[in-house]
């Protein structure tokens, strides 16, 4: 089993739509997650991070992590057509080592 | 801002050439990483170093090595290109130390082995 599992979609939604997008892993060490968005031909850029459990919010974009369940979630309030990416679920230990670990990212288009 | 620059986006080899990819990192950090990224199966980890001259074998080392003579540059080297190393090939860095999330990635290099 990997890690980090990412429904790869593709996702579709209309403008406007409040988006969910979501990862589950296996590693009970992991304390740090991230989310990265990836435009087309672009290198991945780190949009959210939590630590440990709870939820953080950015502008249109919350981040929730429930440890119990194993369980992470970027949510997209008022999805954009500059939405439009993929998106990558990360996780990593705490005093381990810095290798991020990564889900297989889920493409999201947001039609206007 | 931090700038990890790829020296190319595209790059087209011929099966058995030794292709070299390089990467150089503006800011001083301490990590460098080479990652392949393909359809369905997402982010994979070639190598990555923590420091100069020191390199440690990721999830796919097969068919590659990396040299990281100074700070600034990681280079990730494919021996003899095969048709299955086709891929979009992605470095990042981090600056170490406390730094657990501040992966900088590049821009990418699409290589294609014909």
């Amino acid at each position: 089993q990997k890690e980090v599992e990412q429904d790869p979609g593709p996702l579709s939604v209309p403008e406007g739509a409040i988006v969910s997008l979501n990862c589950t892993y296996s590693n009970s060490a992991f304390q740090y997650f991230m989310w990265y968005r990836q435009y087309s031909r672009k290198g991945p850029e780190l949009l959210m991070y939590t630590y440990s459990s709870g939820n953080k919010e950015d502008g249109r974009f919350t981040a929730q992590v429930d440890k119990s369940s194993k369980y992470i979630s970027l949510f997209i309030r008022d999805s954009q057509p500059s939405d439009s990416a993929t998106y990558l679920c990360a996780s990593l230990t705490q005093g381990g080592s810095e290798k991020l670990v990564f889900g297989k990212g889920t493409k999201l288009t947001v039609n206007p | 801002d931090v700038k990890v620059t790829q020296s190319s986006r595209y790059l087209v080899k011929r099966t058995g050439e030794k292709v070299f990819l390089e990467c150089v990192q503006d800011m001083d950090h301490e990590n460098m990483f080479w990652y392949r990224q393909d359809p369905g199966l997402g982010l994979r980890l070639i190598y990555f170093s923590y420091d100069v001259k020191m390199k440690e074998k990721g999830d796919i080392p097969e068919g590659y090595s990396v040299s990281r003579e100074k700070k600034e540059r990681f280079s990730l080297i494919l021996e003899s290109a095969s048709t299955n190393q086709t891929s979009m090939y992605l470095c990042a860095s981090t600056p170490g130390g406390r730094n657990l999330y501040g992966y900088t990635f590049g821009s990418g290099t699409r290589l294609t082995v014909v």
